[in-house]
């Protein structure tokens, strides 16, 4: 079935470090790919996302790369903050539908 | 420019009730969708409605069941509470397929 699978579950990493968190989907339908970050006590915040026509995109800090052969996609955070703690989600959808959601990374940056 | 707002914020319910949320999408938006999320989990695909109809369904009993009302903002229903359906209900509105997420609504069922 549609499944997204998210590594690793915590990450922590001391502050100016980066930070990697790898996802991998089952359907190949999937076309979109947005990551989230949650606070707590907040609902998820879109950080950055790509489509399938990208390997890559970047804003800033943040640059997301897929491989859509692998059915592959990963979040990198350069020059970490402690303000970048967190949980962030990954998720895979076909276009303008349903997001199957990963199962969540526990960032933690270390001043 | 308000974001997704959801009301209420909290909500205590006991087994058996039925409960109703709300959401108001971000302005231009004409999807909403509902997502549950359990505690220490990823957010879980509910439904999705467009123009006032569910175009798309996740796993989820017929106890739940939603609306979407011609100003775009949406219902989620949930009858016959079970002490499983505590969690975080989120509503996420979208004009394309960027969908912007509301603060959510806790539901405690005791």
């Amino acid at each position: 079935g549609e499944n997204v699978e998210q590594h690793p579950s915590t990450l922590s990493v001391q502050e100016g470090d980066s930070a990697v968190i790898k996802c991998t989907y089952s359907d190949s339908a999937s076309n979109y790919f947005p990551w989230y970050k949650q606070e707590l006590g907040k609902g998820p915040q879109l950080i950055i996302d790509i489509r399938s026509n990208v390997g890559e995109k970047k804003d800033q800090r943040i640059a997301v790369t897929l491989n859509k052969t692998a059915k592959h996609f990963s979040l990198h955070i350069t020059e970490t903050q402690p303000e970048d703690s967190a949980v962030y989600f990954c998720a895979a959808s076909p276009l303008g539908y349903k997001y199957i959601f990963g199962t969540g990374t526990r960032l933690k940056v270390l001043a | 420019d308000a974001g997704v707002t959801q009301s209420p914020t909290h909500l205590i319910k006991t087994r058996g009730q039925q409960v109703t949320l709300r959401c108001s999408p971000k302005s231009g938006h004409d999807t909403v969708s509902w997502y549950q999320q359990a505690l220490g989990q990823g957010p879980q695909f509910i439904f999705q409605y467009y123009e006032e109809e569910e175009r798309q369904r996740g796993n989820f009993p017929d106890r739940f069941s939603g609306h979407q009302f011609p100003n775009y903002s949406s219902e989620l229903n949930v009858n016959a509470l079970l002490l499983g359906d505590s969690a975080l209900y989120l509503c996420a509105s979208s004009l394309g397929d960027e969908q912007f997420f509301g603060p959510g609504t806790r539901l405690t069922v005791l």
